[in-house]
């Protein structure tokens, strides 16, 4: 089954202790995505990838690390979390004229 | 996003059509996307739509553009309480960067 995967589903953090959300994919698609939702904000683009080792920043990276040293796996790397960085997170992948494939979500909660 | 904008909620009576609505800035836009996203789930792409297409069909869908205004509209025709959830609209000019509206709540009452 074609699918984007994510881990982990819900995460409870404290301010300054580093965590890595994983997402696989399994349909060889080049493109990967990380996006945040926020009520009222709707989507927003942290981070992507356009192939194996290129990655570039979306609208709102800062506080953010990401690596794509494989296709199918895009890490974002929180370094340092703090509290505003409390938000649901979805990763996505994307082959041309596809549209956008998304991961069920992870819920972080940093305190 | 505050490129893309949709009103916040929409409450529809089973069996009748819903009409969602969506105004984007950029007049580059070359694809244009519903995406539904369920409770506790990600987002599933219902359809997309083309700059160089008026309206799309799909089923109970109906994609309707109007580029010159920039409105993007999502028709449901005997809407179910299925339909209950959130529906995004969402614009790119390559199918790798989209820019989200910030989501439309539909209620489907009884």
């Amino acid at each position: 089954e074609a699918q984007v995967t994510q881990n982990p589903r819900y995460l409870i953090t404290v301010t300054g202790k580093k965590l890595t959300v994983t997402c696989s994919q399994n349909m060889n698609h080049e493109y990967m995505s990380w996006y945040r939702q926020d009520p009222g904000l709707g989507l927003r683009q942290i981070y992507y990838s356009m192939n194996v080792e290129v990655t570039d920043k979306g609208d709102v990276p800062e506080g953010y690390k990401v690596s794509r040293k494989e296709k199918r796996n895009f890490p974002l790397i929180l370094e340092s979390p703090s509290p505003n960085q409390t938000s649901l997170y979805f990763c996505a992948s994307s082959q041309t004229g596809e549209g956008l494939f998304f991961g069920s979500g992870t819920q972080l909660s940093v305190l | 996003g505050e490129d893309v904008e949709q009103s916040l909620f929409l409450s529809v009576r089973e069996g009748d059509s819903s009409v969602i609505n969506c105004t984007y800035t950029d007049s580059s836009s070359t694809y244009l996307y519903w995406y539904k996203q369920e409770p506790g789930a990600g987002l599933q792409l219902l359809t997309y739509i083309f700059s160089n297409m008026d309206m799309k069909q799909d089923q109970r869908l109906t994609v309707l553009l109007n580029k010159k205004d920039k409105h993007l509209s999502l028709r449901i025709a005997d809407t179910q309480t299925g339909d209950s959830a959130i529906y995004f609209c969402a614009e790119s000019k390559d199918d790798y960067k989209l820019s989200f509206g910030a989501g439309t709540t539909v209620t489907v009452r009884a």
